[in-house]
């Protein structure tokens, strides 16, 4: 099984910083099956990224998503209101699926 | 337009079955490469796959429950249906149904859409 971390557990940044967010799995990614997810209170997780760095539909640019092997980022350039959530990275490489444990996105 | 919902009882005992049951719209789960899953989310918590099941029948679950956890499809309803044996308190937890499509040919294995989920509470 494919072990995700993710870190930091937390991190608070101030509206309009730039947010930079760790995924680091147990073994290689061919192809760089990785997608990331966001999460608000009370709502079902909203597709990101998929294949590590592509934009899902209607997900504005201030999101990307970079990485290969074993790293990945996800980077949102100027953090706006609605950014404050909890994000999920996952891997599609190789059964079973599996999630990271969540970076919680703060307001400073 | 694609939806998901998922629908089944909020409460269960200790040692029941859960069945739960996700209805969807605008897709086909007869289209080459489709596939619906199941994850689930305990409160405050990370979430966790379950299942998939894909247009072909080809089914895949979490190794951690293969044992309690069978997906199944019926194509004339629009609905895939995931039960759970015994279950137990620590399986409380927010389930979701979620769409997987085509990636170039083959089934993306991650979920582009999900439904809103329902919160199943396992009492003792």
């Amino acid at each position: 099984e494919i072990v995700m971390t993710q870190s930091p557990a937390t991190l608070s940044v101030s509206p309009g910083e730039r947010a930079t967010l760790s995924c680091r799995t147990s073994h290689s990614l061919t192809n760089s099956y990785l997608v990331w997810y966001q999460q608000k209170p009370g709502q079902a997780p909203r597709l990101l990224i998929y294949g590590a760095s592509a934009r899902a539909t209607g997900v504005p640019a201030r999101f990307s998503g970079s990485g290969s092997g074993t790293e990945f980022t996800l980077t949102i350039s100027s953090l706006q209101s609605d950014d404050f959530a909890v994000y999920y990275c996952q891997q599609y490489n190789d059964w079973p699926l599996t999630f990271g444990q969540g970076t919680r996105l703060e307001i400073k | 337009q694609i939806t998901l919902k998922e629908s089944g009882p909020t409460l269960v005992k200790s040692t029941e079955t859960l069945t739960l049951t996700c209805t969807f719209s605008g897709f086909s789960l007869t289209t080459s490469a489709v596939a619906v899953g199941w994850i689930r989310q305990p409160p405050g918590e990370a979430l966790e796959w379950l299942a998939l099941i894909y247009w072909n029948g080809d089914k895949y679950y979490s190794p951690s429950l293969k044992s309690r956890l069978t997906i199944t499809k019926d194509i004339s309803k629009n609905q895939v249906v995931l039960t759970m044996t015994n279950m137990d308190p620590v399986d409380t937890a927010t389930y979701y149904c979620g769409h997987s499509g085509d990636c170039g040919g083959a089934t993306c294995n991650y979920f582009d859409y999900w439904g809103q989920g329902t919160l199943v509470t396992v009492s003792s």
